[in-house]
């Protein structure tokens, strides 16, 4: 079956460094993507990762290793409005998306 | 760029009623269109997947006849529950993307429709 697999909830501090895990067994691979969400809202896109290393977009990194199925995003100088829950999802073989039930992030000052 | 509209932000309908959610491509056409049901504290849940011209494929265990789509044209797809129930309310979120391949996988989200049936 296919399985995405990430922490149900994590804590960190204002101004800190977080790194939210995700790990997936799929039917293929065609991307993985990770999404925001704030309570109450819908997701919205963060970013994107095909091949293999480290995608940097400002403060929010994102690794993929598509060998041993493995990604993680990484959230530097963390603010409170980054409170929220974070999305993995993969892309299989028919360009389905399968999603990760979300890593909900706490940050406190 | 890749944005997408949903109309209507929330709806209080009562128990019996339909009701009509829009969601809207407004700068890229939209080949597929997704429709989430999220209930609150849980994951998004995959009701169906629309593609222009043709009928939705919807998810084992969703109501097709309950929850009709509506694909028609790059830039529009329409999602309506039919005969409303308070088991329905939900927060019902579209999303849509473009061309299969490259940066165009990408699937840009709605902001969702909060529906509360009485």
């Amino acid at each position: 079956g296919q399985n995405i697999d990430q922490p149900t909830e994590m804590t960190a501090t204002e101004g800190a460094i977080v790194q939210i895990n995700c790990t997936y067994q799929t039917s293929g691979f065609n991307g993985l993507f990770w999404y925001q969400q704030h309570a109450g809202e819908a997701p919205t896109f963060l970013s994107y990762n095909v091949l293999d290393g480290l995608e940097e977009k400002g403060r929010f990194s994102s690794f993929l290793s598509r060998s041993k199925g493995y990604s993680y995003l990484l959230l530097k100088e963390l603010q409170m409005k980054d409170s929220a829950s974070y999305l993995c999802a993969v892309m299989d073989s028919n360009y389905q998306l399968i999603w990760g039930a979300g890593t909900k992030l706490i940050i406190k000052p | 760029g890749a944005v997408v509209s949903q109309h209507p932000s929330w709806v209080i309908c009562k128990s019996g009623t339909s009701v009509k959610i829009e969601c809207r491509s407004l700068d890229f056409q939209a080949t597929t269109m997704f429709w989430y049901r999220q209930f609150p504290k849980q994951s998004l849940m995959l009701m169906a997947t629309s593609n222009e011209g043709s009928k939705a494929t919807y998810e084992q265990g969703v109501e097709k006849d309950k929850f009709l789509i509506n694909h028609a044209s790059l830039t529009l797809s329409t999602l309506t529950v039919t005969s409303a129930h308070p088991e329905d309310s939900s927060f019902y979120i579209c999303s849509a993307r473009g061309l299969a391949g490259g940066d165009t996988d990408t699937q840009y989200f709605g902001p969702g429709t909060r529906l509360t049936v009485l």
